[in-house]
C-alpha cells in the first residue's frame, strides 16, 4: 500500500539460515501488527507491538515508530516457515490500518 | 477453538447474482472488519463497523455492502456480483487494534 513499503517482495533461504523483513511507513504509525499467510491461505498472528522489540522462538519483531519502520526477523530457518508475510500498520490520528503487500518467503532444504 | 468462523468457505457466484458472506466471532470484540486479497497482493480495507447496527466505508466500498446485525456476526454483501469481484474475502474482529482473522472464503464471480 501506499502508506506501507514492504520489502523484499520475494525472498528464498535454506535452511538453516535467517534474514530480516522490513516495513518502512510513510506516515507515523501507532502500532504494527506481523501475520504469516501459510499455503493454506490462513493468517497468522505473529506480533503486535506498539514500540520497542518482541521475540517468539525463532522470530524476533522491531517496531521504531520515530524512525517509522518495523523488521521481522527469521533464523534457522525451516520448511515450515514459507509462506506470505505481511506488516499491518495502525494510523496514529485515526483507526485505520494500512497493510504492506507482503513478501513471499520460500525456504528450501 | 477458532474463535473467528467464516461461511461459506468458497462459493461459484453468477454476474449480477446476489452474493452474501457470513462472519462470526466468539472473541466479544467490539470491531469487526471485512477485506479482500486479490492474488499476490495484500489486503485491503471494504468496511468495517466497531457496534452493532452500525458499519463504515473501508478504501474499497463500491458495489459492496455490510451489516453488523449483532457484536458476533458480521455480513459482506454483494447485491450484484461482477466479475472484477473474483477474490478471497477475509473477516477480522478486533477489541481496539489488535486484529484476528477469519480462514477466508474464495469467492469466484463467472
Amino acid at each position: 500500500g501506499d502508506q506501507v513499503e514492504q520489502s523484499p517482495s520475494a525472498l528464498s533461504l535454506h535452511e538453516g539460515t535467517g534474514s530480516a523483513l522490513r516495513c518502512n511507513f510513510t506516515t507515523t504509525m501507532r502500532a504494527v501488527q506481523w501475520f504469516q499467510q501459510n499455503s493454506r491461505g490462513s493468517l497468522i498472528n505473529l506480533f503486535y507491538l506498539a514500540s520497542g522489540t518482541k521475540e517468539n522462538g525463532r522470530l524476533k519483531s522491531t517496531f521504531n515508530s520515530k524512525e517509522s519502520y518495523s523488521t521481522l526477523h527469521i533464523r534457522d530457518a525451516q520448511l515450515e516457515d514459507s509462506g506470505t508475510y505481511f506488516c499491518a500498520a495502525e494510523g496514529n490520528s485515526n483507526n485505520r490500518i494500512f497493510f504492506g503487500d507482503g513478501t513471499q518467503l520460500v525456504v528450501k532444504p | 477453538e477458532a474463535a473467528v468462523t467464516q461461511s461459506p468457505r468458497s462459493k461459484v457466484a453468477v454476474t449480477g447474482g446476489k452474493v452474501t458472506l457470513s462472519c462470526h466471532q466468539t472473541n466479544n470484540h467490539d470491531y469487526m472488519y471485512w477485506y479482500r486479497q486479490d492474488t499476490g497482493h495484500g489486503l485491503r480495507l471494504i468496511h468495517y463497523s466497531y457496534v452493532a447496527d452500525s458499519t463504515e466505508k473501508g478504501d474499497i466500498p463500491d458495489g459492496y455492502k455490510a451489516s453488523r446485525p449483532s457484536q458476533e456476526n458480521f455480513s459482506l454483501i454483494l447485491e450484484l456480483a461482477s466479475l472484477s469481484q473474483t477474490a478471497v474475502y477475509f473477516c477480522a474482529s478486533s477489541e481496539r487494534y489488535e486484529q484476528y482473522f477469519g480462514p477466508g472464503t474464495r469467492l469466484t464471480v463467472l
